[in-house]
């Protein structure tokens, strides 16, 4: 079973609103990532991270930023919230061996923007 | 670009009833493969994932899949089906060497009892 948290797991806020997206986990892993899904349909990737002080985009552009300043946790930030910004954003990690990566997910925080 | 499909998007069954979802993926190099399940309410867990070796892979729960590399395939599979299975499944593959969890739309299994 993985270790890996986010809070909140639900945020109602108000367009224009700063708002940081929490994800640490205790296992270790030096990749973490930044998922959005929307209702019915797959997940995209946003953001990743191959250890501290690294960070990349992904797949889908987004309007967010993240930090790894330590191991553990990968915050993820959005400056001005727009209701185009309402999905629900999962956290995920995994080992840095490439051959046996196994991503291991949060619970997802649900984020509407009113 | 590298894709995942997933053909069925609901399903409905009846308890003990045989299931099988597809999954299909477009890369035609050395792909890592993976069923994750989504209980509601729950977060995402790793069902099974197929790296080398036997294509036919053993999950949890009484799951099990099998890589059909001809076909591009990865369909998950349970004889007999309870209540419980009831929840959201997606299939993901990575190309070998790669970090990039590439994720089908899901398919939202309903198991009636």
């Amino acid at each position: 079973e993985a270790d890996i948290y986010q809070t909140p797991r639900y945020l109602v806020i108000g367009t224009g609103k700063k708002i940081t997206l929490e994800c640490s986990q205790t296992m270790g892993h030096d990749k973490m990532y930044w998922y959005q899904q929307d209702p019915g349909m797959e997940l995209h990737l946003i953001h990743y991270s191959y250890g501290v002080n690294s960070t990349e985009k992904g797949d889908l552009s987004s309007e967010s930023t993240v930090s790894r300043i330590r191991t553990e946790h990968f915050p993820l930030t959005l400056e001005s919230a727009r209701p185009s910004h309402t999905s629900q954003y999962l956290c995920a990690s995994s080992l840095a061996a490439a051959s046996t990566d196994t991503q291991y997910f949060g619970p997802g925080t649900r984020l509407t923007v009113l | 670009a590298q894709s995942v499909s997933q053909h069925n998007h609901h399903v409905i069954l009846s308890e003990a009833a045989s299931l099988e979802l597809g999954c299909n993926y477009s890369y035609g190099g050395t792909v890592n493969l993976f069923w994750y399940v989504q209980y509601p309410g729950q977060h995402l867990q790793l069902l099974l994932k197929y790296f080398s070796g036997d294509p036919l892979v053993k999950g949890i729960k009484g799951f099990e899949a099998e890589f059909i590399k001809s076909k591009f395939s990865f369909n998950l599979r349970k004889p007999s089906v309870q209540w419980s299975d009831t929840a959201e499944y997606f299939c993901a593959s990575r190309m070998d060497s790669s970090y990039k969890l590439i994720f089908g739309s899901g398919t939202r299994l309903l198991v009636r009892p």
